[in-house]
């Protein structure tokens, strides 16, 4: 079976706390993707990469940065976090078809972030 | 920018009736369409897609129609159950880039 696994389910962090969320996939994607889900505003695009030690902004990268250092494992960090950051993380990965994105994402089942 | 839209946001169904979930896209560049289906808990997994050389796509229950001139995709759930239940993302794919629609909360009602 595929698996996009994230590493925590749930956190709460303070105000200004360094956060990372850790996702690792087990399927030899190349392209991996973190996104924010936020009611009423479906799936937004925060990072994504193609390659290893490639990302590219997303709509929302404010406050954001990531790190793909093994092509199984795409990390998304948050330097200071700040209320407005409280979400839904959700990770996702999908085969490259040529230069662009392709088809099916895989995605792992959330990070919930509360920031006090 | 480029968007998708969806409606409507919440859906309240019999069971057994039927369910229809309607997209609107702008890129005209998107040339595949997805449809996630998220159940509570869980991440949005794919359940039926459609290319755009075709205009309707039939997987037992659920089907996806596509009308590329009007840029225009639905998704129909037929003889619908519990099991149903969830929260449903479109999504219009180019070779650049995947714009999801705004997910639409299906409930079935016994």
């Amino acid at each position: 079976d595929v698996k996009v696994t994230q590493s925590s389910r749930y956190l709460v962090k303070r105000t200004g706390e360094k956060v990372f969320l850790e996702c690792v996939q087990d399927m030899d994607h190349e392209n991996m993707f973190w996104y924010r889900q936020d009611p009423g505003l479906g799936l937004r695009l925060i990072y994504f990469s193609y390659d290893v030690k490639m990302k590219e902004k997303g709509d929302i990268p404010e406050g954001y940065s990531v790190s793909r250092e093994k092509k199984e494992r795409f990390s998304l960090i948050l330097e200071s976090a700040s209320t407005n950051q409280t979400s839904m993380y959700l990770c996702a990965s999908s085969l490259r078809v040529g230069t662009g994105v392709t088809g099916e994402l895989f995605f792992g089942e959330g990070s919930r972030l509360t920031v006090l | 920018g480029e968007n998708v839209e969806q409606h409507p946001s919440t859906l309240s169904v019999q069971e057994g009736d039927s369910a229809v979930i309607k997209c609107t896209y702008s890129d005209s560049a998107s040339n595949y369409f997805p449809w996630y289906k998220q159940e509570l808990g869980k991440g949005p997994q794919l359940i039926i897609d459609i290319r755009s050389n075709v205009g309707e796509k039939k997987d037992q229950r659920i089907a996806v129609t596509l009308n590329k001139t009007a840029k225009h995709f639905s998704l129909h759930i037929t003889e619908t159950q519990p099991e149903d239940s969830a929260v449903y993302f479109c999504a219009a794919v180019s070779a650049s880039k995947i714009i999801f629609g705004s997910g639409t909360r299906l409930s079935i009602r016994p």
